[in-house]
Parts: structure tokens; C-alpha cells; sequence
């Protein structure tokens, strides 16, 4: 079945260090693949997205993401960490032109100072 | 560009009471989304809209959950006789192309937390 995993529920990290969050997809072609940022109380606000072209695409806030297609993989990185970078993180794809967006369970991330 | 409006935020209500929220998309985006978040995991599709025709609703518990988007643009989620499990947070979503590689953009939900 076509999924989404995000292997870790909670990341901690301190502040000013990098940061990496693991995305992985199940599905035979390049999905359309996004990573959006929700904040406690709030909607779902997109990062970045990537669909076709270069393979490191850049973001808001300062995010990055890599698409590796032999490891079906999109991992969200950003050098150095800020406090209000503390969040829920979405990976989500589209399989196919005109599905639907599907999201995996979301990391966690919390800043220590 | 005006956002995703969605109201209430909160809503607390005793089960097997009905609820409704409502969703106004951004202005001319012809596909709408309703998500279900339960606490601890992603987004699930509930019931997707093109216009104001349903596209796929196959995760709609029909028994209980109902949706209408009337002249294609505003939309309501209705959720009566409402059960424990439905507590989550209600998200509502819209573009301009259906499955598109730009994404969504998503409303601020509304909290539903049922007694």
C-alpha cells in the first residue's frame, strides 16, 4: 500500500546545532512531496515542496530538503535550530496528479536551550 | 491573498449531540478538503470537493459525518450523533487544481472535543 513514514515521533535538539527529519514514501514513481510545519493551535503551513528538477530544494525559515530517489526518501534539514523552530513536522506526498495529499504521523520536534 | 477561514475554533459538546463547522476557502480555489487530525497523528482526508461536487469521501464515516460545499465555495462538515472517538481537530483545506504539486493551503482547524 502506498504510505508515508516518519521514523522518529520526537526529536530534541539544542539550540544553534542541525537538524534532521526523516521522510520516507512508498509508491513506484516520484510522488509530489511536501513538508509542512504546524505550530500548537495553529493550521498546517507549508515549508517546501518538491515535484520535479533539482533534488535539494529550499524553503522557508531557512528549511532545506533532499530527495533521494533509490532510498524513496525526502529528509527536511536546516543547519542551526532556533528556538521557535519547536513544532510538529509534516511529511506529506501526492502519488498521482489529482490525488489526494497524504501525511505521515509527524515528528515532534522540541529545542533545548 | 485572504486564507483559509474556518470557524468555531473550539468546540466542546457532549456525545451523541450534532456539530457543524464551516470552511471558506481562499477566493477561486475550486477544490476544497476536510482533514480529521486525532491527537499523535497526520492529517486523514475526510471528503474532498471539486466545485461543488464530492471527489472522494471514501474515509466519511457516512453513518454520522456529512458535508455539503453549496455554490462551490463556502462548506459545511456536520457530525451528528457525534462519538468520543470523533475528538480531534477539524482542518479544512483548499486549491486551485485538485492533486496539484503546489500543495494546499490549510485553515487553522477547529478543536472538537467531545464529552
Amino acid at each position: 500500500a502506498q504510505s508515508v513514514t516518519q521514523p522518529d515521533i520526537h526529536i530534541t535538539v539544542s539550540e544553534g546545532a542541525s537538524l534532521e527529519l526523516r521522510c520516507n514514501y512508498s509508491y513506484g514513481a516520484t510522488p509530489y512531496l511536501f513538508w509542512y510545519v504546524q505550530s500548537p493551535g495553529q493550521g498546517l503551513q507549508l515549508l517546501l515542496k518538491y515535484f520535479s528538477g533539482d533534488t535539494l530544494v529550499q524553503g522557508i525559515k531557512g528549511f532545506e530538503a533532499e530527495f533521494k530517489r533509490s532510498q524513496s526518501s525526502f529528509n527536511l534539514r536546516k543547519p542551526s535550530v532556533h528556538w521557535s523552530d519547536a513544532a510538529e513536522y509534516f511529511c506529506a506526498v501526492i502519488m498521482e496528479y489529482g490525488n489526494k495529499l497524504v501525511f505521515g504521523a509527524g515528528t515532534i520536534l522540541r529545542v533545548k536551550s | 491573498e485572504a486564507g483559509v477561514a474556518q470557524s468555531p475554533r473550539y468546540k466542546i459538546i457532549e456525545k451523541r449531540q450534532s456539530v457543524a463547522f464551516w470552511c471558506n476557502p481562499i477566493s477561486g480555489h475550486a477544490t476544497l478538503y476536510w482533514y480529521q487530525q486525532i491527537l499523535g497523528q497526520g492529517p486523514k482526508l475526510l471528503i474532498q470537493f471539486q466545485n461543488n461536487g464530492v471527489v472522494d469521501d471514501s474515509q466519511l464515516p457516512k453513518d454520522r459525518f456529512s458535508a455539503e460545499r453549496l455554490k462551490g465555495v463556502d462548506s459545511t462538515l456536520k457530525i451528528q450523533p457525534a462519538k468520543l472517538e470523533d475528538s480531534a481537530v477539524y482542518l479544512c483545506a483548499s486549491s486551485s487544481i485538485r492533486g496539484n504539486r503546489y500543495g494546499y493551503t490549510f485553515g487553522s482547524g477547529t478543536r472538537l472535543t467531545v464529552v
